[in-house]
C-alpha cells in the first residue's frame, strides 16, 4: 500500500459526459501528479500540482483540468468525454517538489467511456 | 530529459538475478538514473535511482557504467512476484523543481517457475 487513495476505482461513463476523479496523497505529501495510461500511449504525465500550485503541465488535454485543494487532495476533471479518454489514470504524490524524490503511486480509476 | 532505450522483454528463471539493461547513451552530466515497475495494472512502483555511483537497497542494485551512457539492474534473486514492466527513466536536474517523470515502453520481465 502506497498511502496514495483514489476514487472511484471503475467509473463507466457515456461520451460527452464530465466525470471527477479524486485523490488523497500520502500524509505529508504536498506534491500530486497525474498520469493517464492507455494501451496504446503507455503512461503520460498529465499535470502536478505543488501546495495547491500548478507546478508542471505535460500532455493534458484542454477538456482536463485539475485542481488541488487546500487539505491536499486533489482532483481531476474530464469533460466531453471521448472513446479515447477510456484509461488508468493514476495519481501520485511526493513530499515536495524536489527533482530526486521519489513518486508514490496510488491503485488507478480505470475509466470505461462507452 | 535523456532518451534511454530498453529491451522490449527478457525472461528469467525464478531465484535467478535479472539483469535488467537500460541505454541512455545521450545522458548529461547532471541527470540522475530512475527505476520503477508496474506490475500488472497497478500504479507504478520506485525501486531505486542514482547518478554516476552504484547503488543498492533492499530491492534492487544499479550498476551504472562509468561513461554513464548505460545502466542494470539487478534483482538478486527474482520471485515471481517480480514479473512486472520496469522502467528506466533519466530526469535532470533543473533547479526548478520536480515535474512529471516520463514513462517510455520499459521492458517486460516474466520471471518463469
Amino acid at each position: 500500500d502506497s498511502g496514495v487513495t483514489q476514487t472511484p476505482k471503475h467509473l463507466i461513463t457515456a461520451t460527452g459526459q464530465r466525470v471527477t476523479l479524486r485523490c488523497s496523497p500520502r500524509s505529508g505529501d504536498l506534491s500530486v501528479y497525474w498520469y493517464q495510461q492507455s494501451l496504446d500511449q503507455g503512461l503520460q504525465f498529465l499535470i502536478q500540482y505543488y501546495n495547491g500550485e500548478e507546478r508542471a503541465k505535460g500532455n493534458i488535454l484542454e477538456r482536463f483540468s485539475a485542481q488541488q485543494f487546500p487539505d491536499l487532495h486533489s482532483e481531476l476533471n474530464l469533460s466531453s468525454l471521448e472513446l479515447g479518454d477510456s484509461a488508468l489514470y493514476f495519481c501520485a504524490s511526493s513530499p515536495g517538489h524536489r527533482f530526486n524524490e521519489k513518486l508514490f503511486f496510488g491503485s488507478g480509476t480505470q475509466l470505461s467511456v462507452l | 530529459d535523456a532518451k534511454t532505450t530498453q529491451p522490449t522483454s527478457m525472461d528469467c528463471a525464478e531465484g535467478r538475478a535479472a539483469n535488467l539493461p537500460c541505454n541512455h547513451s545521450t545522458i548529461s552530466g547532471n541527470e540522475y538514473v530512475y527505476w520503477y515497475r508496474q506490475i500488472h495494472s497497478q500504479g507504478p512502483q520506485y525501486i531505486i535511482h542514482g547518478l554516476k555511483n552504484n547503488e543498492t537497497n533492499e530491492m534492487a542494485s544499479l550498476i551504472i557504467t562509468e561513461d554513464r551512457k548505460s545502466s542494470t539492474l539487478i534483482l538478486p534473486h527474482a520471485t515471481l512476484r517480480d514479473t512486472a514492466v520496469y522502467y528506466c527513466i533519466v530526469r535532470v536536474d533543473s533547479g526548478g523543481g520536480a515535474d512529471g517523470l516520463t514513462f517510455g515502453k520499459g521492458t517486460h520481465l516474466i520471471i518463469q517457475p
